[in-house]
This record gives C-alpha cells, structure tokens and sequence, in this order.
C-alpha cells in the first residue's frame, strides 16, 4: 500500500484481556519495527523484523507480549493479560533499508481499564 | 547505548519567528538521522532524513544539519506558523542498534 496501515485505531480492553494490533506496511518493505509511546514521551522500541524473522526483540517488556510477521508482510503484536500499565500508543514502522528513513503509521491506542 | 537528548522540551514563540530545535546523540556512529512531527492523537509523519555523510537536509522552510562528530543535529524552521505547532522528535539509526533510537522531543507552540 500507499503508506503504513495499523488496526484498530483506537482499542479499549478490559484488564486480564488479550489483545491483538495488526500491522500492514508499505509493499515491498523487508523490515517492520514496532514501537509504544507514553504520553509525553519519545517512541521505545519493542521489536524489529527483517523478512518474517525477529532479528531484535530485546524490547519486548515481557512474555506477555509477542509479535508475528509469518509471509513478511504484516505483522500482528499480541499482548496476553494485558495490565493498566500497558496503556499506550503502538507504533508501527516499515523501512526499506538501512539507508532508507522509516515510515510510520498512525498508530493504535491502547487503553486498558 | 545510544541515547538521543532533545533541548528544549518545550518551546513557546511567538509568530513569525525563526527558531531552533536541538538534538544530541551520544555515539556518532550512526547510518542516518531522521527529523519527524507529531500532532496531538496521531502518527509520526517524517519531516527530514539525513544520511551520516550529508551535514545538511532541506524542504520548504525547514533545514535540518547535521555534524556527526560532535554527536548534534539542529533543526531550524524559518517564518513559524501556527499550524507549525506539534511536537518535534529526532531520531538516530545506528548499525548496532539496527534500530531508530528517539529523543523525548520538543513540544513547540506558536502563537497567532
């Protein structure tokens, strides 16, 4: 596509739910990142992919979260148990290279209640 | 690690003016360094993408330098508008991080 697509925009969940946040990035892209933004704060990364393989998922804040990207297009980011602290923006990122700049999508915010 | 500081956090001006937004990374071994805006409840939209060999980067009334040994990057955005009000981030793309690694931004308002 045009640009980088992240669904749903908005989600809102009950504490103890799972959740999934689905990513599609721009065609072509090998590499997707995603990434959880606070309120007032910059972007932290969680993961990366090259291909359908996480080549850094050193980010991940736990095992209740996880990400897949099986055919190396979009990428899903799955949260188990979701607690209130996971309340955040998720960022989404596809890139064409080391060279080339990022893209990011819209993002989806997460609130858990 | 790499860490990315954004001075000012915030920044308040009045119409008009030209103004300055800076960003320091502690290690200069980096691909590229990329300059984007925020609005309020959305997505990052990229203003400017420098490659470690370039010092400089232009569009429209933004100019973006770079000098990766001393680890800086200014943006500079002439004749502010009101509608140039967002937030500000600056990021770095380092080989061993593989990953784009951000500042905490600035938040800039213009005033009618």
């Amino acid at each position: 596509g045009a640009g980088v697509s992240q669904t749903p925009s908005n989600k809102v969940t009950e504490k103890g739910k799972y959740v999934e946040l689905r990513c599609d990035p721009i065609s072509g892209h090998t590499a997707l990142y995603w990434y959880r933004q606070s309120l007032g704060q910059g972007p932290e990364f969680l993961i990366y992919f090259q291909g359908t393989g996480a080549a850094d998922d050193s980010g991940l804040p736990n095992d209740r979260f996880f990400a897949v990207r099986p055919e190396g297009s979009v990428s899903t980011l799955k949260i188990q148990r979701t607690e209130r602290g996971d309340s955040a923006v998720y960022l989404c990122a596809s890139s064409s290279g080391q060279g080339g700049g990022y893209t990011f999508g819209s993002g989806t915010r997460l609130t858990v209640v | 690690k790499q860490e990315v500081t954004q001075i000012p956090a915030a920044l308040s001006v009045p119409e008009g003016e030209n103004l300055v937004l800076n960003c320091s990374f502690t290690d200069s071994a980096i691909y590229n360094l990329q300059w984007f805006r925020q609005d309020p409840g959305k997505g990052l939209t990229s203003l400017l993408l420098i490659q470690s060999s370039q010092r400089e980067q232009t569009s429209g009334r933004l100019n973006a330098s770079l000098d990766k040994s001393s680890g800086r990057s200014t943006l500079y955005i002439a004749a502010s508008q009101p509608g140039d009000s967002a937030t500000y981030l600056c990021a770095v793309y380092s080989p061993g991080a593989q990953k784009l690694v951000f500042g905490q931004g600035t938040r800039l308002t213009i005033n009618p």
